[in-house]
Order: structure tokens, then C-alpha cells, then sequence
């Protein structure tokens, strides 16, 4: 059980364009879910929180109107970068928590986007 | 700001030994402590979550915590050439955010 998938596991978009990435619970509801990314030898750093039904919350320093994220249904959330650039290449994870009670995050497989 | 230390590494023990990774907090509301795996290119894996004091094993895996130390340790024992990899802690607080540390990468060398 606690299966989270991501989509597309890779992508390569030119600069000015718009990149979007999905992140689906498999096996329960999540009614709320959140949004990483790590850079190369990094640690992860938490971008946003999903909340299904509710606007998302954002970390200190990410942009909002950068970042779109839309919790549409209790097994689905979307980041859409737009306009990305080359600097917003990066490994992009999404993780839910399932709601046994507990507080722990099952992550996805990870969405490796390039800007070129 | 709520932090996480993790022991820097890398660390390298040979095949069947003990590895021992530790991991300290600031936050002392943060209730909860999970050690996530994760190898390189991959996300990170849930191996251990332990919420009360003392000891909790799973299999190979041994999480610790200590809250009045604020402490937090994972040993793996009979380390195998799989478990190299990158160890995560994470703290968790009431808003199920996670803290993370730095990591550390441990070699196990057959």
C-alpha cells in the first residue's frame, strides 16, 4: 500500500514554456500532499503544501504564480511550473500522507525536468 | 527555523558490519521522526518512523529516540552492498511537514 506515482518521470522543455507534473495516490485518498525539489546533492527542500478542496501554501521564497498547484481531487495534484527557465531544473518529488492517522510521507518516483 | 543535523559522512563500513547513522533536532514540538533511503537518482524510501521514546526495530533497521536528548539514531545491522545509499532524518511537527537533514551517504563494502 502508500503508492504514489508521478508523471512524467522526465521532461526537457525550452526556456518561456510551461511544464506540468502530476502526482497520484494509487492505493488511498490524500487529502493533503506536498510538493519538493532537490538539486544535485542536496537535501530536499519543501516547496509547497496541497490541500485538496483548498488553495496550496507556500513555502518562504517559492513563487507562487511560478509554481501552480491544484489539488483537484483527493488522489490527484498538479504542479505547473511556467515559464521555466534553465535555473528551475531540477528533480521535482511529490509525497501524501495517508490517512491512517499517522504522519508519514510516502514519496513519488520523481519528476526530473530540464530547461534548455 | 526548525533544523535537523544529520552526522556529515560519508560513511563506509564493510559487508555484514554494523552501520550507525545519527541525527539531532532543535524543534522540540516535532513529535514525530522518520529515516527515509535514497539512492542515487532516486526519491527517498520510507524505512523507519518512530514517534516514542526508546527502541524500534524493523527487520535489519533500529530507529532510537531520545527526546530529551533530542536524538535520533538508525542502525542497520548485517549492512548489506544494497544499503548504499543516502539516509534522510526527518523531523515531523502538527502540519505533517518534514524537516529534513543534509543526508548521509553510506558505502558498504562487500
Amino acid at each position: 500500500g502508500a503508492v504514489v506515482s508521478q508523471h512524467p518521470s522526465r521532461v526537457i522543455c525550452k526556456s518561456g514554456t510551461s511544464v506540468k507534473i502530476e502526482c497520484r495516490s494509487l492505493d488511498f485518498q490524500a487529502t493533503t500532499m506536498f510538493w519538493y525539489r532537490q538539486f544535485p546533492k542536496q537535501s530536499l527542500m519543501l516547496m509547497a503544501t496541497s490541500n485538496e478542496g483548498s488553495k496550496a501554501t507556500y513555502e518562504q521564497g517559492v513563487e507562487k504564480d511560478k509554481f501552480l498547484i491544484n489539488h483537484a481531487s483527493l488522489t490527484l495534484s498538479t504542479l505547473t511550473v511556467t515559464s521555466a527557465h534553465p535555473e528551475d531544473s531540477s528533480f521535482y518529488i511529490c509525497s501524501a500522507i495517508p490517512g491512517t492517522g499517522g504522519y508519514e510521507q510516502y514519496f513519488g518516483p520523481g519528476t526530473r525536468l530540464t530547461v534548455t | 527555523q526548525k533544523e535537523v543535523e544529520q552526522n556529515s559522512g560519508p560513511l563506509s563500513v564493510p559487508e555484514g558490519a554494523i552501520a550507525s547513522l545519527n541525527c539531532t533536532y532543535s524543534d522540540r514540538g516535532s513529535q514525530s521522526f522518520f529515516w527515509y533511503r535514497q539512492y542515487s537518482g532516486k526519491s527517498p524510501e520510507l524505512i523507519m518512523f518512530i514517534y516514542s521514546n526508546g527502541d524500534k526495530e524493523d527487520g535489519r533497521f533500529t530507529a532510537q529516540l531520545n527526546k530529551a536528548s533530542q536524538y535520533v539514531s538508525l542502525l542497520i545491522r548485517d549492512s548489506q552492498p544494497s544499503d548504499s545509499a543516502t539516509y534522510l532524518c526527518a523531523g515531523g511537527s502538527n502540519d505533517y511537514k518534514l524537516s529534513f537533514g543534509a543526508g548521509t551517504t553510506v558505502t558498504v563494502r562487500a
